[in-house]
């Protein structure tokens, strides 16, 4: 099976910092990889797909990058709205398999 | 819009058996891979399982293999997942996804808790 490891396991932020989570893939998934944001009490929303493809309805601050076995998602400018839990998810192969998470909370 | 809605969830005794549904609706279902994810409380995301568009191919997490089926009625629009011999550790809110193989999961549902207690 293919393990993800996602990094930090949490991180305090402000309003306005930019903010880069990464996941490692124990080995060479390409580019299939997918970004979700989870807010309490809610599904996940996915934010990124193919790595580094903006999902329609996700803000332009939230980017993504990588290939192969190291991946980013980036906060440009992190907004009130956007404290929540971040997951990786790797399809290339499967079990499909999700990053620990990391959860963005207020500084 | 699309639109996944679970059903199916409640408090089970280990050793136990559950049948989860989804519902479907807004895209064209027989076109699509769907997937069943979970997450313990307070836990994390665990993908559990996949079928294609066709039925031809499911995938399951080792935790599951041998206790749980997924399965889909194409003409219904809507998916299930078997659970047999239920553990404690089975209990989590369990989601349902659409997700094309190629492009990884876009949709979710609102999950359904299963909760396995004696």
């Amino acid at each position: 099976d293919i393990q993800m490891t996602q990094s930090p396991s949490s991180l305090s932020a402000s309003v306005g910092d930019r903010v880069t989570i990464t996941c490692r893939a124990s080995q060479d998934i390409r580019n299939d990889l997918g970004w979700y944001q989870q807010k309490p009490g809610s599904a996940p929303k996915r934010l990124i797909y193919a790595a580094s493809t903006l999902q329609s309805e996700a803000p332009s601050r939230f980017s993504g990058s990588g290939t192969g076995t190291e991946f980013t998602l980036t906060i440009s400018s992190l907004q009130p709205e956007d404290f929540a839990t971040y997951y990786c998810l790797q399809h290339s192969n499967p079990p499909w398999t999700f990053g620990q998470g990391t959860k963005i909370e207020l500084k | 819009q699309v639109q996944l809605v679970e059903s199916g969830g409640g408090v089970v005794h280990p050793g136990g058996s559950l049948r989860l549904s989804c519902a479907a609706s807004g895209f064209i279902f027989s076109d699509y891979a769907l997937h069943w994810v979970r997450q313990a409380p307070g836990k994390g995301l665990e993908w559990v399982a996949v079928i294609s568009y066709n039925e031809n191919i499911q995938h399951y997490v080792e935790s599951v293999k041998g206790r749980v089926i997924i399965s889909r009625d194409n003409s219904k629009n809507t998916f299930y997942l078997h659970m047999n011999s239920l553990r404690p550790e089975d209990t989590a809110v369990y989601y349902c996804a659409r997700g094309p193989f190629l492009t990884g999961i876009d949709y979710w549902g609102q999950g359904t808790l299963v909760a396995v207690s004696s």
